[in-house]
């Protein structure tokens, strides 16, 4: 089983910062990774696939990058309704698919 | 658009069944393979199992296999989770989800979700 781990697992950010969140693979899975992001009672919503394709309707804001085993989402300017949990997610052995344990993006 | 209604959820004891559905809309449910995951209360996302398009392949996460079994009626365009041997630990929002991969026996990430139904197990 491949183990996704997200670093840091809470951050504190204010509107407008940029704000870069990573994602580790324990082995190697290309570019076969997609980040969500998850508001409080909310379900979450895909932002990124194949490491760095933007989601229909994701804001340009969002970018993501890597390959391999490091991996980074990108918001440029943080605004007010960023604020959520982001996972990211590897697809490229299953089963099992498998997630991270998610940052949490908190104001500051 | 494409819509996902989870329902079937509650709060039963250890050992019971309970069967949850999942009513798709919005896109042709027979081509796409579809995913459970489920969120413990403050917890992180897992993936539970995925069923293929046309429902010959079907895989399952270790902590669930053999008391879990993922189906789906194309048509009905739905989708379900029958779990007998509940356990606490199963205690979570379930959610379903679709592949954005059509017609195939690979899957990758769930490019739409429902809003989740909760399950609760509990003495």
């Amino acid at each position: 089983e491949i183990v996704m781990t997200q670093s840091p697992a809470s951050l504190s950010v204010s509107p407008g910062e940029r704000v870069t969140l990573s994602c580790r693979a324990s082995q190697s899975v290309g570019t076969n990774l997609a980040w969500y992001q998850q508001k409080p009672g909310q379900a979450p919503r895909l932002l990124i696939y194949h490491a760095s394709t933007g989601a229909t309707g994701i804001p340009a804001r969002f970018s993501g990058s890597g390959s391999g085993t490091e991996f980074t989402l990108t918001i440029s300017s943080l605004q007010s309704e960023d604020f959520a949990v982001y996972y990211c997610q590897q697809y490229n052995d299953w089963p099992p698919l498998t997630f991270g344990g998610g940052t949490k993006v908190e104001i500051k | 658009q494409a819509q996902l209604v989870e329902s079937g959820g509650g709060v039963v004891q250890p050992g019971t069944s309970l069967r949850l559905s999942c009513a798709a809309s919005g896109f042709t449910f027979s081509s796409y393979g579809m995913h459970w995951v489920r969120q413990a209360p403050g917890k992180g996302l897992n993936w539970v199992a995925v069923i293929s398009y046309d429902g010959s392949k079907k895989y399952y996460a270790d902590s669930v296999k053999g008391r879990f079994t993922i189906s789906r009626d194309n048509s009905k365009n739905t989708l379900y989770l029958q779990m007998n041997s509940l356990r606490a630990e199963d205690t979570a929002v379930y959610y379903c989800a679709k592949d954005p991969l059509m017609s195939a026996y690979y899957y990758y990430y769930m490019d739409v979700w429902g809003k989740g139904t909760t399950v609760t197990v509990s003495s």
